[in-house]
């Protein structure tokens, strides 16, 4: 079953650096991921893609703060230069034949 | 530049039928899949279904299989969502979104939300 498994929150201090995981279910370590940014009352927003390899592509107009990185059946997301505006929950999404997923979520605290 | 405009918030009472809408602009909306995808207060983000407006082709997710009806209607690059008879439980905030397909299957644009509340 393809499962996505997201730690429900993360902090850090204003201009440093936070680091957040996804992580897919046996069997689908090869997969894409896509993370996306819900900030407080608003919608979805896409961010990027992530590939198995790393490699990804940002939605338009996101920041360069925004990284992604995999290793395995980790996919990573990297804030750098942590702003206020970057508290907000952070879902992670795949899919499969016919199927998407999103993982629970977690939320970002700027300290 | 790509948009994904959604129909108003409504206020419904249970057993009530309500259709949503998303209409897409700024692309070609026969070529993406469009998603549906609820949120219900204070909860995550769930997938409900998607269609392909290009050929009518429906999936959804098991969880709303039955429970609810994805159509799209391409002269007028809007899909829809709807209920045959609401619940309390229904009540929620709904986002359509679109995706290419292939191996570009992440929803890179996302309507700004429908909120739906089901009470009598």
């Amino acid at each position: 079953q393809l499962v996505l498994t997201q730690s429900p929150s993360a902090s850090a201090s204003l201009g440093a650096s936070v680091k957040l995981t996804c992580t897919l279910s046996s069997g689908h370590s090869s997969y894409a991921i896509a993370w996306h940014q819900q900030q407080p009352e608003k919608g979805p927003r896409y961010l990027m893609k992530l590939n198995s390899d790393g490699s990804h592509s940002k939605g338009d107009g996101i920041p360069d703060r925004f990284s992604g990185s995999s290793s395995g059946a980790e996919r990573y997301l990297t804030i750098s230069s942590l702003q206020s505006e970057d508290e907000a929950d952070y879902y992670c999404q795949t899919w499969g034949t016919g199927i998407h997923v999103f993982g629970t979520g977690t939320k970002v605290t700027v300290l | 530049e790509v948009q994904l405009v959604q129909s108003g918030a409504e206020v419904k009472k249970p057993g009530e039928s309500l259709k949503i809408s998303c209409k897409g602009s700024g692309y070609s909306f026969t070529s993406y899949w469009i998603g549906w995808v609820r949120q219900m207060p204070g909860k995550g983000l769930e997938w409900m279904g998607i269609i392909y407006p290009g050929d009518s082709d429906t999936r959804y997710s098991p969880s709303f299989q039955g429970q609810v009806t994805i159509s799209a209607d391409k002269s007028i690059s809007t899909a829809y969502l709807q209920w045959s008879s609401l619940k309390a439980s229904d009540t929620a905030m709904y986002y359509c979104a679109r995706h290419l397909g292939g191996l570009e299957r992440h929803f890179d644009y996302w309507g700004q939300g429908t909120l739906v509340t089901v009470s009598s």
